[in-house]
């Protein structure tokens, strides 16, 4: 069974600053790892992938995310935070990486303050 | 539009009545999905579809939750008896099949059950 944690359900920035939501997870078997991103009215969109290539995976907008297996983390950053990415985060775990059967985090909602 | 499409976008109905929810994949999916997003949860699963069967209906919460997709496209959510517990938001996401599966799944904007 694989399961996620995300840490803090709120996580308030300053426009500029770091961003870094957390997530841990808990597999039975190699995971592949998502990180998805839901603007308000809108479905979720895939802001990055881990699928056992590079552990430091590259998303979109500017967002990364590294894999590491002794400490369960796919941790998402970025480096200076813009308005336009206040947003909910939703890590998730597949066990098979077909992209089927997904198992969310429970989300983090980023606001980015002026 | 070449996305995932949902209908209705939102629906309130009385507990006990019957309601479907439609949703219509990106063209050439193969593989099709829907979860149940309650207030401050995130996405929960609930079935998926490779073609027209069921390959894991181990979300379903009860027997009055039924999903088709008999021509292996448009798939039909199915809620008998309605309770207010199952209010929430139904997403459906699709993906490639197979070969051509990158592990991505796109999902709708989601049909919102509101049971009074």
């Amino acid at each position: 069974a694989q399961s996620v944690t995300q840490l803090g359900s709120h996580v308030s920035v300053s426009e500029g600053a770091l961003v870094l939501l957390r997530c841990n997870y808990s597999s039975s078997v190699p995971p592949y790892l998502f990180w998805y991103v839901q603007y308000p009215n809108q479905g979720l969109q895939l802001l990055l992938k881990y699928t056992s290539a590079a552990t430091l995976v590259k998303g979109i907008n500017g967002f990364e995310a590294e894999f590491k297996k002794s400490e369960t983390s796919f941790h998402l950053t970025k480096p200076s935070a813009h308005m336009r990415d206040a947003a909910e985060y939703f890590c998730a775990v597949s066990a098979t990486g077909g992209g089927n059967k997904l198992t969310f985090g429970t989300g983090t909602q980023l606001k980015v303050e002026l | 539009g070449a996305g995932v499409s949902q209908t209705p976008s939102n629906k309130v109905t009385e507990k006990g009545k019957y309601v479907e929810l439609r949703c219509d994949p990106i063209s050439g999916h193969t593989a099709l999905y829907w979860y149940r997003q309650s207030l401050g949860q995130g996405p929960e699963f609930l079935i998926y579809f490779q073609g027209t069967g069921a390959a894991d209906d181990s979300g379903l919460p009860n027997d009055r939750f039924f999903a088709v997709r008999p021509e292996g496209s448009v798939s039909t959510l199915k809620i008998q008896r309605t309770e207010r517990g199952d209010s929430a938001v139904y997403l459906c996401a699709s993906s490639w099949g197979g070969q051509e599966n990158t592990g991505e799944l796109f999902f709708g904007e989601g049909s919102r059950l509101t049971v009074l």
